[in-house]
């Protein structure tokens, strides 16, 4: 166990619906990164937060994806009228406690667009 | 551009034999992070191993090491003695900074 918790771990929508996945991180930590996975892929960054402000936002996120982190503590990473093309693992990840750059990872919840 | 490339999508070893993995990169910085992390079918992706740049002696953990050469950036893995639980996708990945940047993954198959 990581100390990374996500959910739901399994999403399954049409096309078209709304979808938000949520994130609690390490507790504490400051940093925390969202990462999709496609099929046979390794994970692509998607956004990256430093308490709640949103530093950095890969070009892969659209504008029907938001990513929010209110008071620095849990995310939420919502995407709007989904497409078959986000059916995807969309993990997240932060820091360990005195680690040297490496993340944790959570179990990820996977999306599946009808 | 493709800046972690794993050359092998997969890999196959006999249990207790020794299995190197490939991995190179490209990078203009000086200073940044290796890693080297396992994803089990449908688990989670668990760190393996890291490097760090500025140090030449090679990482090692267990059954676990790596061979970085950092003018080549290149930066592969040996399991040694390879268990059955090994079996998996090996994902290198490269972070400067903020994010982290992985690889197209090698499948691992341990047969027994």
């Amino acid at each position: 166990d990581t100390g990374v918790s996500q959910n739901p771990r399994h999403k399954i929508t049409k096309r078209g619906q709304n979808v938000t996945f949520r994130c609690d991180p390490i507790s504490e930590h400051n940093r925390l990164y969202w990462y999709r996975q496609t099929l046979g892929q390794g994970p692509e960054f998607l956004t990256y937060f430093q308490n709640e402000a949103q530093l950095e936002k890969s070009r892969l996120l659209s504008d029907r994806f938001s990513a929010e982190r209110p008071k620095g503590s849990f995310s939420t990473l919502e995407i709007q009228r989904t497409e078959q093309g986000d059916s995807a693992m969309y993990l997240c990840a932060s820091p360990p406690e005195g680690g040297a750059g490496e993340l944790f990872f959570g179990e990820g919840s996977r999306l599946t667009v009808l | 551009a493709q800046t972690v490339t794993q050359s092998q999508p997969e890999m196959s070893v006999q249990e207790a034999e020794t299995v190197t993995l490939s991995c190179t990169y490209d990078t203009s910085e000086s200073d940044y992070y290796l890693f080297w992390y396992k994803q089990p079918p449908s688990r989670q992706m668990i760190l393996v191993i890291r490097q760090e740049a500025y140090k030449q002696q090679n990482a090692t953990e267990n059954r676990f090491s790596v061979n970085f050469q950092k003018a080549a950036k290149s930066f592969s893995l040996k399991i040694s003695d390879s268990q059955l639980g090994d079996a998996a996708m090996y994902f290198c990945a490269y972070r400067p900074f903020n994010d982290m940047r992985f690889g197209a993954g090698t499948r691992l198959t341990v047969k027994p």
